[in-house]
């Protein structure tokens, strides 16, 4: 367990719905990572905040938004849900050297 | 971000070390060298990471060469519960990048270890 939790672990919804994702980082960790993986893809890094701020921005969709909040969790919004939005959603979360990961949200969308 | 080089997959016998290769030989002076496997879609967990020492822990050994163009995971008695893929991944030092290091994955190794 690496003390980095994600809820929902599985999500089924429809196209063009809209979805929030979450993340609760362990005590202490600023920095807060969103990474999708599609069947047999790899992992591709979407965003990351720090300390409430967005430091980076990856291969995030525009329809695709997170916010981090004031007790460091963070959220992931998924909008205009797609077929090909079909995925495992990672959040990691840091406090500088190694990154912890979540346990993954299954997102399938019908 | 400097890119790495990795073997699409490796075999090993169970009980034996596993030895999984790195390049990266555009890696700049402030970059580290990590390590992470992920295990059937589970997330990945962090497994070590070096800046040009060797390193060892619980988990594995990491093995930086001197001009810091490749590394070696090495795990020293692999089992069945090691099969996974492994990622080697270079990050900027955080006080360097604004404490952005993100972590960008590559293809990995999949390692298979066999009975």
């Amino acid at each position: 367990d690496s003390g980095v939790t994600q809820t929902p672990k599985h999500l089924i919804t429809a196209t063009g719905q809209r979805v929030t994702l979450r993340c609760s980082p362990r005590s202490g960790d600023l920095s807060v990572y969103w990474y999708q993986q599609s069947l047999d893809q790899g992992l591709q890094f979407l965003i990351q905040y720090y300390n409430g701020e967005e430091r980076a921005k990856g291969n995030i969709l525009e329809r695709f938004s997170a916010q981090q909040f004031p007790d460091l969790h963070s959220e992931l919004n998924l909008s205009s849900l797609e077929l090909g939005d079909s995925a495992l959603y990672f959040c990691a979360a840091s406090q500088g050297v190694e990154a912890f990961f979540g346990q993954g949200t299954r997102l399938t969308v019908v | 971000d400097a890119k790495t080089t990795q073997p699409t997959s490796m075999d090993c016998a169970e009980g034996r070390a596993a030895n999984l290769p790195c390049n990266h030989s555009t890696i700049s002076g402030n970059e580290y060298v990590y390590w992470y496997r992920q295990i059937h879609s589970q997330g990945p967990q962090y497994i070590i990471h070096g800046l040009k020492n060797n390193e060892t822990n619980e988990m594995a050994s990491l093995i930086i060469t001197e001009d810091r163009k490749s590394s070696t995971l090495i795990l020293p008695h692999a089992t069945l519960r090691d099969t996974a893929v492994y990622y080697c991944i270079v990050r900027p030092d955080k006080i360097i990048s604004g404490n952005t290091g993100k972590l960008i994955f590559g293809q990995g190794t999949t390692l298979q270890v066999k009975p």
